[in-house]
């Protein structure tokens, strides 16, 4: 079974909104990351957290860790149709190993 | 380019047929990861190499399943008397390893098995 679980499923919202969307894990980790996936192609890398790091900044991405709940989330401001994709997390609990996504967040911005 | 490639973005073949897919990493990195995905789901991881030597492998992983990456350099997958639940997405990932966990996807290779 997969390691992470995205929540929610899906979301739509216009452009200029904000969009959050979370992980739940079920294992310690060594870090977290987030991708994005447009239709059809590879993943491509956003943002990476430590398990000993809290909130990390990346441009209009936000990424919040909290081990003790297992939880992460990703919020992404100002939205744009161009962020209209699927989002993963994946965890990553054997040093570089082994890293498992989960089912991802198919994310619409509607212009 | 200085991306991941694969090579051939789409396969046809047969049930019971073999396939062998390609993957060429970013040359400085010395991981390799191979994860096989299905529509609506996330990648699931399949195995691992460090350099040449295949490090971890998936115990969902079937025996017609084969992976290697001689000199540590670009990757095969080959899939052995395919069946129709073989029909996925390949995705193939490089890393290195002091930035253990920030991978680079190349643009996959879709699998259909009629």
């Amino acid at each position: 079974s997969q390691q992470g679980e995205e929540d929610p499923q899906a979301l739509s919202i216009q452009e200029g909104e904000n969009a959050t969307m979370n992980c739940s894990y079920k294992t310690s980790i060594n870090n977290l990351q987030w991708y994005r996936q447009n239709s059809g192609r590879g993943l491509v890398h956003l943002i990476l957290i430590r398990s000993n790091e809290r909130e990390k900044h990346s441009g209009r991405l936000r990424v919040t860790l909290d081990t003790s709940k297992k939880s992460s989330s990703l919020l992404i401001t100002a939205s744009r149709a161009a962020d209209t994709a699927s989002y993963f997390c994946a965890t990553d609990f054997s040093s570089g190993n082994q890293f498992y996504f989960g089912t991802g967040t198919s994310l619409t911005v509607i212009p | 380019d200085t991306g991941v490639s694969q090579d051939p973005r789409h396969k046809i073949t047969k049930r019971g047929q073999n396939v062998t897919f390609r993957c060429d990493p970013i040359s400085e990195h010395n991981r390799l990861y191979w994860y096989r995905q299905t529509l609506g789901q996330g990648p699931e991881f399949l195995t691992y190499f460090q350099n040449e030597a295949q490090l971890e492998k998936s115990r969902l992983l079937s025996d017609r399943f084969s992976a290697e990456r001689p000199k540590g350099s670009f990757s095969t997958l080959e899939i052995q008397r395919t069946e129709q639940g073989d029909s996925a997405m390949y995705l193939c990932a490089s890393s290195q390893v002091r930035l253990a966990g920030e991978q680079y996807f190349g643009p996959g290779t879709r699998l259909t098995v009629t």
